[in-house]
C-alpha cells in the first residue's frame, strides 16, 4: 500500500508552547490530507481537511486558531497546535487521500504530551 | 449521533476459526466502505473496501459483506491468526467526490494461540 510518514512519533512539550507535526506522502500525491485525533478507547475523530493550495476545512468545534493547519504542496501537511495545554494531549494522526483508488491512507501517528 | 457503529467492543476467536466483525450504520447517503487495522500507538493500515454497487468483495483471507438493506457490513478473517489481533475500524464515506471518512469505534479482536 501507499507510504505515509508522520513525524514526530512522540513529542513532549510545556504548556504554552508550539508544536508542529509534519505529514507527507512519500509515493503519491495528494491533493488532500486529513487530521484526526483519537482519544483512549474511542474511535477516530476527523479535526480537518487540508486542501493543497487553499484555507483547511475544519470540523465543528475544533478551533482553527489553535490547530493551524499547512498543505503547501501535494506532499506535505503540517499540524501546528498552537499554546499547547494538557488537555490537547492526544493522538494526532493524519492521512493522506490516494486519489485514484479513493482510498485514505494513514501516518503512523504523533503521541502529544504537553506537561 | 453514531453514524457508524460497531456494538462489540471485544470479540475473542480461537486461531484458525474464523473472525466475524459486523458494523451498521444509519446514514443511507454512505456508499463506499473500508475497514483498517490499528495497533496501538500506530495509525490505521488499510485491509479492504466495498462499493455500495457490490455485496462481496475478496481479498486473500479478508471478505468484506455488504447488506445495503440492512445498512450492514461485516468483515470474515479466514483462517483467523495470531497477528491479526488488533483493534478494526469500520469507515464509510458518501457522495461521489467525497472523501471524508466516518469511523466506527472499533472493535479489539484478540485471536487465541
Amino acid at each position: 500500500g501507499a507510504v505515509v510518514s508522520q513525524h514526530p512519533s512522540r513529542v513532549i512539550c510545556k504548556s504554552g508552547t508550539s508544536v508542529k507535526i509534519e505529514c507527507r506522502s512519500l509515493d503519491f500525491q495528494a491533493t488532500t490530507m486529513f487530521w484526526y485525533r483519537q482519544f483512549p478507547k474511542q474511535s477516530l475523530m476527523l479535526m480537518a481537511t487540508s486542501n493543497e493550495g487553499s484555507k483547511a476545512t475544519y470540523e465543528q468545534g475544533v478551533e482553527k486558531d489553535k490547530f493551524l493547519i499547512n498543505h503547501a504542496s501535494l506532499t506535505l501537511s503540517t499540524l501546528t497546535v498552537t499554546s499547547a495545554h494538557p488537555e490537547d494531549s492526544s493522538f494526532y494522526i493524519c492521512s493522506a487521500r490516494d486519489r485514484p483508488r479513493d482510498i485514505q491512507y494513514f501516518g503512523a501517528g504523533t503521541r502529544l504530551s504537553v506537561l | 449521533d453514531q453514524q457508524v457503529k460497531q456494538n462489540s467492543p471485544s470479540l475473542s476467536v480461537q486461531e484458525g476459526r474464523i473472525s466475524i466483525l459486523n458494523c451498521d450504520y444509519t446514514n443511507s447517503m454512505f456508499d463506499y466502505f473500508l475497514w483498517y487495522k490499528k495497533y496501538p500507538a500506530e495509525g490505521p493500515t488499510f485491509l479492504i473496501s466495498i462499493s455500495s454497487i457490490k455485496d462481496k468483495n475478496e481479498d486473500g483471507r479478508f471478505t468484506v459483506f455488504l447488506n445495503k438493506s440492512a445498512k450492514h457490513l461485516s468483515l470474515h478473517i479466514v483462517p483467523s491468526q495470531p497477528g491479526d489481533s488488533a483493534v478494526y475500524f469500520c469507515a464509510a464515506s458518501s457522495g461521489a467526490g467525497s472523501y471524508q471518512l466516518t469511523f466506527g469505534k472499533g472493535t479489539k479482536l484478540s485471536v487465541i494461540p
